[in-house]
């Protein structure tokens, strides 16, 4: 058990559609991160919360990509319109500090087909 | 842009023998630096990081690695590799103090028993 967990692990959707992402961080991190990562490739930075305000987006993150953190605990990251390009692992990450040191969950895999 | 390259994309090693892995960083300021390992199946874990003081840092399972300002590196180092280091090893960096991790893409060690 990592202490942060993701769901679903996996998620096959056809292109186009809706897709939700959940992450629920260790209680007591007041800071979430999320990364994506494709295949032969390091994570790349997407977004970041301190507690429920969102304080930083990478150019990343399209106007199809949202992300959430309603009361400070845990954050959904919605897809709209999926696209094929969007096929990666989606990590959520947490932290107690700013200055790195994330405790990882174990990814959800999407596939859009 | 801020980048961090990992020149190996893959090592195969024999067990016993000695590991250096290079990761090299652009500048862009102050850096806090981090070596994150990725087991098979599993999620990224930290390794060893290095905020400031003395450059040469240990981590756990008897990694270290090397600050060199200079050079702009912080290679990671294993005297003796044991078939269980067989992993994904990344590099990451972050600029100023800031909360997002630039990571590099990775290095895949095998190791024969």
């Amino acid at each position: 058990d990592t202490g942060v967990s993701q769901d679903p692990r996996h998620k096959i959707t056809k292109r186009g559609q809706n897709v939700t992402f959940r992450c629920d961080p260790i209680s007591e991190h007041n800071r979430l991160y999320w990364y994506r990562q494709t295949l032969g490739q390091g994570p790349e930075f997407l977004t970041y919360f301190q507690n429920e305000a969102q304080l930083e987006k990478s150019r990343l993150l399209s106007d199809r990509f949202s992300a959430e953190r309603p009361k400070g605990s845990f954050s959904t990251l919605e897809i709209q319109r999926t696209e094929q390009g969007d096929s990666a692992m989606y990590l959520c990450a947490s932290s107690a500090t700013g200055l790195g040191g994330y405790t990882f969950g174990s990814g959800t895999r999407l596939t859009v087909v | 842009a801020q980048s961090v390259s990992q020149h190996n994309h893959h090592v195969i090693l024999s067990e016993a023998a000695s590991l250096e892995l290079g990761c090299n960083y652009s500048y862009g300021g102050t850096v806090n630096l981090f070596w994150y390992v990725q087991y098979p199946g599993q999620h990224l874990q930290l390794l060893l990081k290095y905020f400031s003081g003395d450059p040469l840092v240990k981590g756990i399972k008897g990694f270290e690695a090397e600050f060199i300002k200079s050079k702009f590196s912080f290679n990671l180092r294993k005297p003796s590799v044991q078939w269980s280091d067989t992993a994904e090893y990344f590099c990451a960096v972050s600029y100023n103090a800031g909360n997002m991790l630039t990571f590099g893409g990775g290095t895949r060690l095998m190791v024969k028993p």
